[in-house]
């Protein structure tokens, strides 16, 4: 199974500074690199797809990259809608594994 | 509007049996694969089990094989996941999801407990 390392686990910020979650894969993973947010109550949020794609709707402060085993979800300035839970996951093969996920809170 | 809803969970003993279901409306439900995705309490997403758009291909994770059957209904447009022999670690909120560009429309999640 691929296994996927996030960091940081926490990550306390203010509104309007530019953030970066990080997402290391156990082995190459060919930008097959998803990012989903989860708010307090459950609801999930697709972010980003196949590394840097945004999802419908998505706002553009939101961006993704990196390649191999290493990939980065950047916020370029932050609002209060974006304080959630952070989730990578990875497609390049089955079981589809998820990070363990970065709380986004307000500092 | 893709809207995905999910019904049948709440409280089982360990060892017997649940049906979820997840009804789909907003899109064309047999162009799409679809999964369950899981979460228990205060921990992380967790990937169950993946259908083909026409139900020929099935995909589980380790911990559910044998025990769970993700199948469909494309006449219904409606995604189930038969869970038996359940255990206290199934405990969790289960998600449906549809497979377009990544997960891209999930539902709103059913809790399932198994407990005494």
């Amino acid at each position: 199974d691929i296994q996927m390392t996030q960091s940081p686990s926490s990550l306390p910020a203010s509104l309007g500074e530019r953030v970066t979650i990080s997402c290391r894969a156990s082995q190459g993973i060919s930008n097959n690199l998803n990012w989903y947010q989860q708010k307090p109550d459950g609801t999930i949020k697709p972010l980003i797809y196949y590394t840097s794609n945004l999802q419908s709707g998505v706002p553009s402060r939101f961006s993704g990259s990196g390649s191999g085993t290493d990939y980065s979800l950047t916020i370029s300035s932050l609002e209060p809608e974006d304080f959630a839970m952070y989730y990578c996951q990875q497609d390049a093969s089955f079981p589809y594994t998820f990070g363990a996920g970065t709380k986004l809170e307000l500092k | 509007e893709v809207q995905l809803v999910e019904s049948g969970g709440g409280l089982v003993q360990p060892g017997r049996s649940m049906k979820l279901s997840c009804a789909a409306s907003g899109f064309t439900f047999n162009n799409y694969d679809m999964a369950w995705v899981c979460q228990a309490p205060k921990k992380g997403l967790e990937w169950v089990a993946t259908i083909s758009y026409d139900g020929s291909s099935t995909y589980y994770r380790d911990s559910v094989k044998g025990r769970f059957t993700i199948s469909r209904d494309n006449a219904k447009s409606t995604l189930y996941l038969q869970m038996d022999s359940l255990r206290s670690e199934d405990t969790a909120t289960y998600y449906c999801a549809r497979w377009g560009y990544a997960w891209d429309y999930w539902g709103q999640g059913v809790m399932v407990t198994v407990s005494s």
